[in-house]
């Protein structure tokens, strides 16, 4: 198993612009979590899907921030526009869980977003 | 929401100690693991430990769900165990997001 799969490692942007990144989850499991950190606020929960259904996005920042998981092996987290408060590092995890059965989590290498 | 603290912050030791990372919660959880960020930032699931104790090697993890705590045992350091070490928690029904703490930031001399 390849793990969970994250595009692209880095990214740097200007101000303004676009920016998407992008997640494979493990095949065969039905959570989907982004997570960003920074050293201020450290590790924090954006949005969940459960069986590709955003379960709560109470965590997404603003409504510049939006996410998708169109089917089971992809999601999707879009910033428009982006700006320089943005840069962190953003983690997509995915797990076998179910409601409060658990299951451990498996991160993907993150992505590095500057916003210059 | 539920409230994560992890003890301490900060912890410096030679190669070869032991070390005991704790880790307390504000609420009754569902879901508790411990991980470990190495310096590369990479982040590895250690343990899912809602409860009781689990050996994996070196390391061994306690939760006492009743008292709302949990412990990270690390055996005979080793310089890879650098890292920071995170708690994260979920409490309540419903999908498992999990709501982490701070962590505790381990260096390992050789």
């Amino acid at each position: 198993d390849a793990g969970v799969i994250q595009s692209p490692r880095h990214e740097v942007t200007e101000m303004g612009q676009e920016v998407t990144l992008r997640c494979k989850p493990i095949s065969g499991h039905n959570s989907l979590f982004w997570y960003r950190q920074t050293m201020m606020r450290g590790l924090e929960l954006l949005i969940y899907f459960n069986n590709n259904v955003p379960i709560d996005d109470s965590g997404m920042p603003e409504d510049r921030f939006s996410a998708k998981m169109p089917n089971a092996s992809f999601s999707t987290l879009k910033i428009q526009p982006s700006e320089p408060r943005d840069s962190a590092v953003y983690f997509c995890a995915s797990s076998l869980a179910g409601t409060g059965s658990g299951g451990g989590y498996t991160f993907g290498s993150g992505t590095r977003l500057t916003v210059v | 929401g539920i409230q994560v603290e992890q003890s301490p912050p900060d912890l410096i030791l030679q190669e070869g100690a032991n070390s005991t990372l704790r880790c307390n919660f504000s609420d009754s959880v569902n879901n508790l693991q411990w991980f470990h960020q190495n310096p590369w930032g990479q982040l590895i699931n250690l343990f899912y430990i809602p409860s009781g104790t689990k050996q994996n090697g070196r390391l061994s993890a306690t939760t006492v769900a009743t008292e709302r705590y949990s412990l990270l045992y690390i055996s005979s350091s080793q310089t890879t165990d650098s890292g920071v070490y995170f708690c994260a928690v979920h409490s309540g029904g419903g999908a498992d997001g999990l709501t982490f703490g701070k962590g505790t930031h381990l260096i390992i001399q050789p």
